[in-house]
């Protein structure tokens, strides 16, 4: 099972919303990455957790909260976001820190309306 | 700064010829590259890999050269169909404070009937 399962695939939300983008994988790995990738553009790397722990912080934002609840987890808590923040989010799991085999999700489509 | 980029932004092949698709970087540190697929709408496939004690790997239908003299990469696609139509990345694990998965610019393949 290669599989990092996202969810949603969509959302919208006002600029007043809170919301959460979840990532689950089951393949034992024990790094965990959200990237956001805009239209054209390659995914940009925004966190990535090792051992559940946080490790890089890419100057995200604070309106970009990730947290990892258990080796299998991500998630990306979203408040205040802005119009600009209209993206793809990807999240992507691999062996340890570095991308070692990074297998990624399908992504969340967000808009912020 | 240090990125890794592409020498072209589209290229075009007919069906059943064979592709090239290269990818130049910058960080000599770095020790590990993916290549990735990437379809409209979906999240990055993972293709092939290869680490920096190796020049060339091979997959099915795909297989990647690693020159470290030149700080070069190269995707090869086999006798290519219209499913490889999709934009590719490579990606480097650059070594900062610690590793990062970074991405560089993308290259368009489209293959014509």
């Amino acid at each position: 099972d290669t599989e990092v399962t996202q969810t949603p695939k969509h959302l919208v939300m006002g600029m007043t919303n809170k919301k959460s983008l979840k990532c689950e994988q089951h393949m034992g790995h024990r790094a965990m990455y959200w990237y956001k990738q805009k239209a054209k553009k390659p995914p940009e790397l925004m966190f990535v957790y090792s051992y559940e722990k946080l490790s890089i912080n890419e100057s995200v934002p604070s309106r970009f909260s990730p947290e990892c609840p258990n080796s299998s987890l991500l998630n990306l808590h979203l408040h205040a976001l802005q119009p600009e923040d209209s993206a793809l989010y990807l999240c992507a799991s691999s062996q340890v820190t570095g991308g070692l085999e990074a297998f990624f999700g399908q992504g969340t489509r967000l808009t912020v309306v | 700064g240090e990125s890794v980029g592409l020498h072209l932004p589209t290229l075009s092949v007919q069906e059943g010829d064979n592709s090239i698709i290269n990818c130049a970087y910058s960080n000599s540190a770095s020790d590990y590259f993916i290549w990735y697929k990437q379809e409209s709408g979906k999240g990055p496939q993972f293709i092939i890999d290869i680490r920096s004690n190796m020049d060339k790997r091979q997959g099915q239908r795909v297989t990647v050269l690693l020159n470290k003299t030149v700080k070069h990469l190269s995707l090869q696609i086999a006798a290519t169909q219209p499913g490889d139509s999709a934009v590719y990345f490579c990606a480097e694990n650059k070594k900062d404070s610690s590793y990062k998965l970074i991405f560089g610019s993308g290259t368009r393949l489209l293959v014509r009937p």
